[in-house]
């Protein structure tokens, strides 16, 4: 099986900082990777799929790069409602998740 | 812009099996190309995803789950439900429905999650 590791776990930052989350696969996944975004309480949000697409409605502040082993979530300037918690996802698998903190 | 929504027991005894329900509105599951899927997540951990059915009655299964589990689809309710035999406290998590919508598992929408407990 594939496995996610993400990195870092834990990042503290401030708003309109530039942050980049990197999701590592244990093996070559093409360009099947997505990203979520899930704040306490709430059910996980579909920000990017296909390691690079936009989903409709979410700021273009986020973006994802990336093919193969490797793989980024960059937000270019950090807004308060996007400190959160942030998983990558490969078909049935789910990193452990990134905590973005205030700083 | 479809919506979903869990139901079940919030409390499942030991080694009985977990029972959940997920209702679709806002279009009918046998419409599209769609995989109705299951997603759960103990408290204060992340994601772990357990199955999904296709409209034509399809299934993929967590391989770590699937001796346990078994995803079904009632189209005449427009529901989708999942049973998790054997429970433990392990199994103790917040369960969400979801609808991938290209079949690449990338997860669009969501349902609010309800919370399991297996407690005796």
């Amino acid at each position: 099986d594939i496995q996610l590791t993400q990195s870092p776990s834990f990042l503290s930052a401030s708003v309109g900082d530039r942050v980049t989350i990197t999701c590592r696969a244990s093996q070559g996944i093409s360009s099947y990777l997505a990203w979520y975004q899930q704040k306490p309480g709430k059910a996980p949000k579909l920000l990017i799929y296909a390691a690079s697409t936009l989903q409709s409605g979410v700021p273009s502040r986020f973006s994802g790069s990336g093919s193969g082993t490797e793989f980024t979530l960059t937000i270019s300037s950090l807004q308060p409602e996007d400190f959160a918690t942030y998983y990558c996802q490969q078909l049935n698998t789910f990193g452990q998740g990134t905590k973005l903190e205030i700083k | 812009q479809v919506q979903l929504q869990e139901s079940g027991p919030g409390l499942v005894k030991p080694s009985q099996t977990l029972s959940l329900t997920c209702t679709v509105s806002g279009g009918s599951i046998s419409s599209g190309s769609y995989y109705w899927s299951w997603i759960r997540q103990p408290a204060g951990k992340g994601l772990e995803w357990i199955g999904r059915i296709y409209t034509s009655g399809s299934t993929n299964y967590n391989p770590s789950l699937k001796s346990r589990v078994t995803i079904s689809v009632d189209t005449s309710k427009n529901q989708f439900s999942l049973k998790l035999s054997s429970v433990t406290a392990a199994d103790t998590a917040v369960y969400y429905c979801a609808r991938d919508d290209y079949g690449d598992y990338d997860l669009f929408h969501w349902g609010q999650g309800t919370l399991v407990t297996v407690s005796s």
